[in-house]
């Protein structure tokens, strides 16, 4: 019962490379996030896919991009990594979009030198 | 100003102390969520609730719509219950996407 998984746990890059982290999940659900946590701050909202084939925008989406390659998979893509974005990012499912709690993976610590 | 906001933002207790974390929100909300962040960082839901109070075991919530104010209460406190509790409110403009408080930290000592 492996809910959501995030890969990898922990990566430390060098300004101006890039990568990509990567969620699954296996509970089939349509609703999909991709947060940032940073110290004295709120969890905040980069992007998210409403279902399978959507995104959208969240709060904080300067210099990222995503993918919902299939209904299980959102991958967050940092093209030119900068130190602003050393976070613990946290991806999240939900089974649709009415009242249902988020189900969170266990973070990716992320720092960019 | 914070659309979320939580009180205290640090809080220790001794063992079997009663617990109250508090988070008021401005925003019209549907449902207020609250989690809790473990010291190893994952994060789980404890709660969804938009009215009256829930229970589950030890952890009560409780909501008041008019006041837009709700409280997480921990009973017979222990130190296990060491962790971030955090609450969060849907967005007005889009329900799906949640606003969160910056977090409760909770230590807890036997």
């Amino acid at each position: 019962n492996a809910g959501v998984t995030q890969t990898p746990k922990f990566q430390v890059l060098k300004t101006g490379q890039s990568m990509t982290l990567q969620c699954a999940q296996d509970m089939n659900h349509n609703s999909m996030y991709w947060y940032r946590q940073d110290p004295g701050m709120g969890l905040r909202l980069i992007y998210y896919s409403a279902s399978e084939g959507t995104t959208d925008k969240g709060e904080v989406p300067n210099g990222y991009n995503v993918s919902r390659l299939n209904k299980r998979e959102f991958s967050l893509r940092l093209e030119s990594a900068a130190p602003s974005q050393t976070s613990v990012y946290f991806c999240a499912s939900r089974r649709d979009q009415s009242n249902q709690p988020q189900h969170f993976g266990d973070g990716t610590r992320l720092s960019i030198l | 100003k914070n659309e979320v906001e939580q009180s205290p933002q640090n809080l220790t207790a001794q063992e079997g102390e009663f617990i109250t974390i508090n988070c008021s929100y401005s925003v019209g909300i549907s449902a207020l969520h609250w989690l809790q962040q473990h010291p190893g960082g994952g994060i789980v839901s404890l709660f969804m609730l938009s009215s009256g109070k829930k229970k589950h075991g030890r952890l009560i919530a409780t909501i008041n719509i008019q006041e837009k104010h709700s409280s997480l209460h921990i009973t017979a406190s222990h130190p296990r219950d060491s962790a971030v509790y955090i609450c969060a409110a849907p967005r007005k403009d889009n329900t799906d996407k949640l606003i969160f408080g910056t977090g409760t930290r909770l230590q807890v000592f036997p």
